[in-house]
């Protein structure tokens, strides 16, 4: 069964501190990995996507890792702000139109 | 914005009202979707209509039924729901090609469903 974990569930960081998310996976075969925010009554948007081949990709403060070989990835978010405060969705890709969705990680950054 | 409207984006209903969601999509995409997002659980995938036809129903309860009639606007027509449908439903939309692999969905805001 394709299955998308994410680890913490949720944390609590000070505003200017860095924090790393998460995410492990077992679907097969891979095609693609995203990194979605979302806000409090928004939908998710995308902040990064990796293909097998790439190891890392950065959006401003944040950074996404992959390691296909162990079905892992990380987001990094440098230097936090209180906007940051969002859940953050690990979304694993293999065929067709579907995505696993992973149940994501609750992030509050406080003054 | 992500080019991806929802209405309405509040609705509370009773079991045995029929109430409708729309969607629409401003970004010339081909595939539009269905999700529902529960408290503490992944998305679930609903539907998936590509080029107005649909493509997916995930075991999807028959008191919803989507319905594109072109590929900008989707709705979910909802009719005799359950206190558990009651979740956050959001509409995606992406722009499927032969070999591409990317597939990136836009979601819209999504629309707060409460059924008492």
């Amino acid at each position: 069964k394709n299955q998308v974990e994410q680890s913490p569930q949720s944390l609590i960081i000070l505003e200017g501190k860095n924090c790393t998310l998460q995410c492990n996976y077992t679907v097969s075969p891979f095609s693609n990995l995203r990194w979605y925010k979302q806000d409090t009554g928004r939908g998710p948007v995308s902040l990064t996507i990796m293909t097998f081949s790439e190891n890392t990709k950065s959006n401003g403060r944040y950074t996404a890792t992959l390691d296909a070989d162990t079905k892992q990835s990380s987001l990094h978010i440098t230097a936090s702000q209180l906007s940051d405060s969002a859940s953050y969705i690990c979304v694993v890709k293999n065929s067709g139109y579907a995505l696993n969705f992973g149940k994501g990680t609750s992030l509050l950054v406080t003054p | 914005e992500t080019g991806v409207t929802q209405t309405p984006r509040h609705l509370v209903m009773g079991m045995t009202n029929k109430k409708s969601l729309k969607c629409e999509q401003h970004l010339g995409h081909n595939a539009m979707y269905w999700y529902k997002q529960s408290a503490k659980k992944p998305l679930e995938l609903m539907f998936v209509y590509n080029f107005k036809e649909q493509t997916e129903n995930n075991s999807v309860p028959s008191r919803f039924s989507p319905e594109c009639p072109n590929s900008s606007h989707l709705f979910l027509h909802l009719h005799t729901l359950q206190p558990e449908d009651s979740a956050l439903y959001l509409c995606a939309s992406s722009q499927v090609e032969g070999g591409s692999s990317y597939n990136e969905q836009f979601f819209g805001p999504g629309t707060r469903l409460t059924v008492l």
